[in-house]
């Protein structure tokens, strides 16, 4: 699996835009890009997936960029809730093993 | 759909002691897997089932480590002669491979173990 690049962390005020980015230049034509969050004490949820195109569902949307070697989450709202590590990850589909990295700690400030 | 639970959720043992933990999976899902997270990092991959076959381990699962998944349900981990760098949290995941859409693996709340 490609490997990738994220901030270690990163700061937001509350109710602003984040925009998360993630480097994964050796991505393949097929792979998936995965983000996960983690929630302090608590198991990594699924955040958001995209293949080409970019993304958009109730927690969050994702930007792939054109030659898809990077890629970003972006929060619309930060809310306090929404303090977590965010890993973002690079799969031949979607079931299969991840790999996670260190991700990127994202702290939100009222 | 109750989610993907872990028991115990936290469990103490001395050095050289057996535990063993279990996972139920969401029910309809085939993939079960186990990671392994100690402080300050991601979840590493331990090993992963799909229904009763164990089909992956990591190099991590030294042969103290056994898993099974008798019937493709429920799960266990066992550690056997437990040393004090197994104190991590050990997390059990599930997805349905195959099926679309399967984009997801869905993870428990952990097991926290810590080795005295």
């Amino acid at each position: 699996d490609a490997k990738t690049t994220q901030p270690n962390s990163m700061e937001s005020n509350e109710e602003e835009p984040v925009h998360l980015p993630c480097n994964h230049s050796t991505i393949s034509g097929t792979d998936y890009i995965h983000w996960y969050r983690q929630l302090p004490s608590q198991g990594p949820e699924y955040v958001i997936h995209g293949l080409t195109s970019n993304v958009n569902n109730r927690m969050a949307s994702l930007a792939i960029a054109e030659d898809r070697k990077s890629s970003t989450l972006i929060l619309h709202r930060a809310t306090l809730r929404d303090a977590a590590v965010y890993y973002c990850i690079v799969m031949k589909t979607s079931y299969d093993k991840v790999i996670f990295g260190p991700g990127t700690s994202l702290s939100v400030i009222p | 759909d109750t989610g993907v639970s872990q028991d115990p959720r936290h469990k103490i043992t001395k050095r050289g002691q057996n535990v063993t933990f279990r996972c139920d999976p969401i029910s309809e899902h085939n993939r079960l897997y186990w990671y392994r997270q100690t402080l300050g990092q991601g979840p590493e991959f331990l090993t992963y089932f799909q229904n009763e076959a164990q089909l992956e381990k990591s190099r991590l699962l030294s042969d103290r480590f056994s898993a099974e998944r008798p019937k493709g349900s429920f799960s266990t981990l066992e550690i056997q002669r437990t040393e004090q760098g197994d104190s991590a949290m050990y997390l059990c995941a599930s997805s349905q491979a195959g099926v679309a859409p399967s984009y997801e693996q869905y993870f428990g709340p952990g097991t926290r173990l810590t080795v005295t």
